[in-house]
């Protein structure tokens, strides 16, 4: 199907446990976002990609990292989950200045 | 720090009536804005995006642009249970968008 996907869309994990959120679109947009969702907080961009291989920092990135070796996908990894982490996690691709938001995923961090 | 800021509601509204969403930004250069609609459990779904001074108008809804005041609102007219949800004002600067925190409207029959 087109548009933009997420996996999984629920998570439960442990502190200090490695946690890698997909998000793939089929869309070929250039530009990929992520971005957590917290009651008070708003969305928060963490991180965003131009483009393949090109990516950069958001409002909140500590504690997650990124790679985009394909246009289509744009995984998230926690590489030591924290209990703060808990939270939405959507993924966002962008056609001109519009973003279209995948169905995101829950994360539970115990 | 570049700001998008709305009134947080919860906003009652009665079915039929028109609802009326605000949004100021600070920064000057932002150029588009954009509201999102989100159900709860969902994800932010594009229902307006406006580019120049004035009104745009899509259905029941109607957007407006007020760059020298700095100001973006969203009408929805005959008002719906459907509408029930939280708005989101954004606003494009520098290859990013900037999200308010959302205005949670409640439509009352």
């Amino acid at each position: 199907d087109a548009g933009i996907t997420q996996s999984p869309r629920y998570k439960i994990t442990e502190t200090g446990r490695q946690v890698t959120l997909m998000c793939h679109q089929t869309w070929s947009h250039s530009y990929m976002f992520w971005y957590r969702q917290d009651l008070g907080h708003g969305l928060r961009l963490i991180y965003y990609s131009a483009a393949a291989d090109i990516t950069d920092k958001g409002e909140v990135p500590d504690g997650y990292v990124v790679s985009r070796s394909k246009t289509e996908n744009f995984p998230l990894t926690l590489e030591s989950a924290t209990r703060s982490q808990t939270s939405v996690y959507f993924c966002a691709s962008q056609s001109g200045n519009e973003q279209f938001f995948g169905p995101g995923t829950r994360l539970t961090v115990l | 720090q570049k700001e998008v800021e709305q009134n947080s509601g919860p906003l009652s509204v009665p079915e039929g009536a028109i609802a009326s969403l605000n949004c100021t930004y600070s920064d000057r250069g932002s150029q588009s804005f954009f509201w999102y609609r989100q159900y709860s459990g969902k994800s932010p779904e594009l229902i307006m995006s406006i580019y120049s001074n004035g009104d745009k108008e899509d259905g029941r809804f109607t957007a407006q642009l007020n760059k020298a005041s700095q100001y973006v609102s969203l009408l929805i007219r005959d008002s719906q249970p459907s509408d029930s949800a939280t708005y989101l004002c954004a606003g494009y600067s520098a290859s990013k968008i900037i999200f308010g925190s959302g205005t949670r409207l409640s439509i009352r029959p």
